[in-house]
């Protein structure tokens, strides 16, 4: 079964409009997430680090005042795309590390989120 | 930084045939993964090398790692239109524990 949901699947939201999109652990506690985007035929990008109780850690050239990611419980990461804007227009990935099974950590992905600003 | 390449970015290969899929990377690990993407969806998990010499194979696929190469290899084996998608490797970094991914290649099997 999933390990991680992602919500929601799909939004169309209007320029200058706010969104959230939420990961959520099912199985595990997420002491660490990760944000990741894709643009069409590209490969995926790391965007962010989420860590749960403190600050992420964005990844160079990704604005934290745009990209707001927060992590206040051991189970839900949200990532709001401020005043999104039609670039702003992606699929977004999250993915949770697991640590355990005798390693450092195995990754999970969600569902993703397909954002088109119109 | 970490960096990773995948070739060729497109592979348009006749079914029944063979081909290799390569993943170069620039710094050390010994944490590769291999995933398939179809349109419009997220990532499905193929394959977790985690050693030196590790070799993993499930149906046409296999996986290999050469850590000291920093290379690994995915092998197709007699192809069917079913494998068409989009491959990615990504390595995990050894201190972060970020995954970087490569470029991806859009396989493309036809009859």
């Amino acid at each position: 079964g999933a390990v991680v949901s992602q919500h929601p699947s799909w939004v169309i939201c209007k320029s200058g409009t706010s969104v959230k999109i939420e990961c959520r652990s099912l199985d595990f506690q997420a002491t660490t997430m990760f944000w990741y985007r894709q643009f069409p035929k590209q490969s995926l990008m790391l965007m962010a680090t989420s860590n749960e109780g403190s600050k992420a850690t964005y990844e160079q050239g990704v604005e934290k005042d745009k990209f707001l990611i927060n992590h206040a419980s051991l189970t839900l990461s949200t990532l709001t795309v401020t005043s999104a804007h039609p670039e702003d227009s992606s699929f977004y990935i999250c993915s949770l590390l697991v640590a355990h099974r005798g390693y450092t950590g195995e990754l999970f992905f969600g569902e993703g989120s397909r954002l088109t600003v119109l | 930084e970490l960096k990773v390449e995948q070739n060729p970015l497109f592979l348009s290969m006749q079914e029944g045939k063979n081909y290799t899929i390569y993943c170069n990377y620039s710094t050390t690990s010994d944490r590769l993964y291999w995933y398939r993407q179809d349109p419009g969806k997220s990532l499905e998990s193929l394959f977790v090398l985690l050693s030196n010499g590790a070799v993993k194979q499930e149906g046409r696929l296999m996986a290999s790692l050469d850590t000291k190469a920093r290379l690994s290899t995915l092998h197709i084996t007699a192809a069917v239109h079913d494998l068409s998608a989009t491959y990615f490797c990504a390595v995990q970094s050894y201190n972060t524990d970020k995954l970087i991914f490569g470029t991806g290649t859009r396989l493309q099997v036809f009859p």
